[in-house]
């Protein structure tokens, strides 16, 4: 168990809905990431938040949003949803925002949400 | 840019024999490199890690992999497959001068024949 959450475990809606993922860091880590594992993509960096604060922004649509709330938790909002946006989505946590030199700042992977879209 | 080329997509083994996971990488700057492992409807988990510290890096579960600057590569080996490491396997790598973002490679699915 790596101390971070992720719910629901398993989402299946329709096409054109509006979902949120929801993520809750491990106890003590700033920052938060979000990444979408699919069958064409393979595994994928969204985005990333730091203390509130959007710090990264990887491969993620425009339908797409996050936040990192005051309490740290994350939620990821999927609007218009495809078909193609069928997917495992994981979130991870860190201490750091950051890579300081040659020093990992190690993620922690939660279970995932896997979302089918109908 | 950072990017991970993972040359097998899948790779068969006996039990009991050894396992070789081919990766290479790419990046600008002095990277750090791992391996996590995904079993079905699981999440990943971190097996081991390079941060520019000694080549040869040991993992969990019996796996090691060396970091070879001069060929960009970062292989995953075991010297005994056993049934429960049938699973995904994914290198990934991180530029240490851009923050934290990972880039994974396609991933090699293992499968451990008795």
């Amino acid at each position: 168990d790596s101390g971070v959450t992720q719910t629901p475990k398993h989402l299946i809606t329709a096409t054109g809905q509006r979902v949120t993922l929801r993520c809750s860091p491990r106890s003590g880590d700033l920052s938060v990431y979000w990444y979408q594992q699919s069958l064409d993509q393979g595994l994928q960096f969204l985005i990333q938040y730091y203390n509130g604060e959007e710090r990264a922004k990887g491969n993620i649509l425009e339908r797409f949003s996050a936040q990192q709330f005051p309490d740290l938790h994350s939620e990821l909002n999927l609007s218009s949803l495809e078909l193609g946006d069928s997917a495992l989505y994981f979130c991870a946590s860190s201490v750091r925002g950051t890579s300081s030199g040659p020093s990992y700042n190690e993620q922690f992977f939660g279970p995932g949400t896997r979302l089918t879209v109908l | 840019a950072q990017s991970v080329t993972q040359l097998d997509s899948h790779v068969s083994v006996s039990e009991g024999t050894p396992v070789l996971l081919r990766c290479n990488y790419s990046s600008s700057y002095s990277p750090s490199l791992f391996w996590y492992v995904q079993h079905p409807n699981k999440g990943l988990q971190l097996l081991l890690k390079y941060t520019s510290a000694a080549t040869l890096v040991k993992g969990i579960n019996g796996f090691e992999a060396e970091f070879k600057k001069s060929e960009t590569s970062f292989h995953l080996t075991k010297p005994s497959a056993h049934m429960s490491d049938a699973a995904e396997y994914f290198c990934v790598v991180t530029d240490n001068n851009a923050g934290n973002m990972l880039t994974f490679g396609g991933g090699t699915r293992l499968m451990v024949k008795p």
